[in-house]
């Protein structure tokens, strides 16, 4: 089975800053997709940003970028110019491009505190 | 166009009783997962419902736990017998077909407390 490691449990950043996320995974496929979600306290699950496998460039949503290396099996989430709303959970995620592939494998999360 | 929709928000049931958790998915989507988070962690998936069939159920544990999808109304996901261990966040998410748009769109989540 997949597994997806996320191994930064809390992180912090200076409003306005940037901060990197971490992400690395383990799957012996070469097609799949990638996802960062976000999760505040409300608990509601945001898509943030998603990545093709077969891409090689790297996807970006306004002040949201991923850093995809496919060889080493890593997919890092960078957050600029970081606002107070940005706090919240992070979870990265995996999911089989297969037809028979269609759960997603979520890593343990990152909890991001803005300092303002 | 309504996203996807959970009820109840908050769930609060002694050991022994029954826990119906219901998912109505996104206008169109006919695709329903079924995730489970346990405090601290991230989310687990549980099960894989298409109209009326389940077609992945390998996270679901053997006992106690089942799902189904009709073909009209929600999806359901039922605790029986609840335990303390059962209490966590519940989410559904929903998809347009099968390998589709490859995301899956969540719901708030149902809070179930065991007491």
């Amino acid at each position: 089975a997949q597994t997806v490691t996320q191994s930064q449990p809390e992180m912090s950043v200076q409003e306005a800053e940037t901060v990197t996320l971490s992400c690395t995974y383990d799957t012996s496929e070469s097609d799949y997709y990638l996802f960062w979600y976000k999760q505040p306290p409300s608990r509601q699950m945001i898509l943030v940003i998603r990545q093709e496998a077969y891409k090689q460039q790297n996807a970006t949503e306004n002040r949201f970028s991923v850093n995809f290396q496919k060889a080493a099996k890593s997919f890092s989430l960078k957050i600029s110019d970081s606002q107070l709303g940005d706090a919240a959970m992070y979870f990265c995620a995996y999911r089989s491009a297969s037809n028979t592939g269609n759960q997603f494998y979520f890593g343990t999360g990152t909890s991001l505190t803005v300092i303002p | 166009n309504a996203g996807v929709m959970q009820n109840p928000r908050h769930l609060v049931r002694r050991r022994g009783q029954e826990a119906r958790l219901r998912c109505s998915p996104m206008k169109g989507h006919s695709h329903v997962y079924w995730y489970r988070q346990l405090p601290e962690e991230g989310l687990k998936f549980m099960v894989y419902l298409q109209k009326e069939n389940i077609i992945d159920e390998s996270g679901m544990p053997k006992e106690r736990f089942s799902a189904e999808f009709p073909k009209e109304g929600p999806s359901i996901l039922r605790i029986q017998q609840v335990v303390r261990g059962d209490s966590a966040a519940y989410f559904c998410a929903s998809s347009p077909e099968y390998g589709g748009s490859y995301e899956q769109y969540f719901g708030p989540g149902t809070r179930l407390t065991v007491t």
